[in-house]
């Protein structure tokens, strides 16, 4: 059982260059997030899905766009990459908000 | 907008009790809930409080005040393997699942 996969895990982009972080979950959740986590910080959504064919905008938005192509998987674009996006991002799938969220390992993104 | 306040780091013994508080300010509440992350690591769920009141899972409790938006995570018989981040998490209108900035927990021998 994969639960949430996240590809790439590491990623170093040149400023302006563009990429999409893929996740799926194979626990048919309803809900899924993406956040990013800097060094030392908590976990900022950016993104979150609560169910196929809905997107809602989280805390950190701007430079990202999301697309929810079924109910397994859930991309995070960055159009063009700014070093002010280096981070970790974590996609994480639930059965509704507030419930247990089972999460990825993660995608260390440097832009340089 | 949401906030969750927790303090940033917490230092305790092996064999202690540390309690990690949690308070929030959201609207649509549904449930509140802790992870755990290791340096490097992915956040892991350790608990969920839909409810007022406490829940129990091994060395590790969970409780919740709704009235007072408040919660706390309580950590018994420590382990050198527990030193790492906790998060709270509140869900709230709209299904989103909002994070506290985490609080930073070394256990010491």
């Amino acid at each position: 059982n994969a639960g949430v996969t996240q590809t790439p895990k590491f990623q170093v982009l040149k400023t302006g260059q563009s990429m999409t972080l893929q996740c799926a979950q194979d626990m048919n959740h309803n809900s899924m997030y993406w956040y990013r986590q800097d060094p030392g910080m908590g976990l900022r959504l950016i993104y979150y899905s609560a169910s196929e064919g809905t997107t809602d905008k989280g805390e950190v938005p701007n430079g990202y766009n999301v697309s929810r192509l079924n109910k397994r998987e859930f991309s995070l674009r960055l159009e063009s990459a700014a070093p002010s996006q280096t981070s970790v991002y974590f996609c994480a799938s639930s059965e509704g908000g507030g419930t247990e969220a089972f999460f990825g390992q993660g995608t260390r993104l440097t832009v340089v | 907008g949401q906030s969750l306040e927790q303090p940033s780091e917490v230092t305790a013994v092996e064999g202690a009790i540390v309690q990690i508080n949690c308070t929030y300010q959201t609207s649509g509440f549904y449930g509140l809930s802790w992870y755990q992350q290791h340096d490097g690591g992915a956040p892991t769920f350790l608990s969920y409080n839909a409810l007022d009141g406490l829940e129990e899972t091994g060395r590790f409790s969970s409780f919740l005040s709704r009235s007072d938006s408040y919660g706390y995570l309580l950590l018994q018989e420590l382990q050198m393997k527990d030193s790492a981040s906790y998060f709270c998490a509140v869900g709230t209108g709209r299904r989103a699942l909002t994070f506290g900035s985490g609080t930073r927990l070394q256990v010491q021998p």
